[in-house]
């Protein structure tokens, strides 16, 4: 079983849908990290958090800590949305990383 | 323009190849990765550098070999791979703060070995 887990694997959705992917851990971390990852592999950091909330235009994630419980939400989905979502949490140098999720959006 | 760049893009090679990735970051970092990411698999750390010392080696065959120059530059040196080491290899490089780094990551090399 993978330290960090994620669901759903795959979403599909239509343009303007409400968007929730959510990620669960079982190992103690510093951080929780949101990464996207676009068609020919380029992946780019979306949050980094380790408390509450954060909010960066139609993207807001979440954590829990006493729950070990993340969720990513995209507000009034776009096509341009379309990618693979990836949960990671880090202690110093080890990464855990979870298998992603699959988001495509339908115009 | 994500700052760490990554050459090749592609890479085909037969297994008695030798060949090397590059990555580079101008982002003013200490601290670089290599990552392995396979089809439907979570990504895999590789190798960790900080301050040009290599502080992690995840149980990577020796087939794979990093060199970090300086604090900017990675390298991975590949030589008699194996048709499973075709991957999706990505650099990434990050600021060395304990236990809380953002980590900004290259476009990856696209390695098929034959």
């Amino acid at each position: 079983k993978n330290e960090v887990e994620q669901s759903p694997q795959n979403l599909t959705a239509q343009e303007g849908e409400f968007i929730t992917i959510n990620c669960s851990y079982s190992v103690g971390i510093s951080a929780l990290h949101w990464l996207q990852q676009h068609p020919g592999g380029g992946i780019v950091s979306l949050f980094m958090l380790s408390s509450g909330k954060k909010k960066h235009g139609r993207l807001i994630a979440t954590i829990n800590i006493q729950e070990k419980h993340s969720s990513l939400h995209i507000t009034a989905s776009h096509p341009r949305d379309s990618a693979v979502y990836i949960c990671a949490g880090n202690t110093g140098n080890q990464f855990y990383f979870g298998t992603g999720t699959s988001l495509t959006v339908i115009p | 323009e994500t700052g760490v760049t990554q050459t090749p893009r592609h890479l085909v090679m037969g297994m008695t190849n030798k060949k090397s990735l590059k990555c580079e970051q101008h982002l003013g970092h200490n601290a670089m990765y290599w990552y392995k990411q396979s089809a439907k698999k979570p990504l895999e750390l590789m190798f960790v550098y900080n301050f040009k010392e290599q502080t992690e080696n995840n149980s990577v065959p020796s087939r794979f070999s990093p060199e970090c120059p300086n604090s900017s530059h990675l390298f991975l040196h590949l030589h008699t791979l194996q048709p499973e080491d075709s991957a999706l290899y990505l650099c990434a490089s990050s600021p060395w703060v304990a236990g809380y780094n953002e980590q900004f990551f290259g476009p990856g090399t696209r390695l098929t070995v034959l």
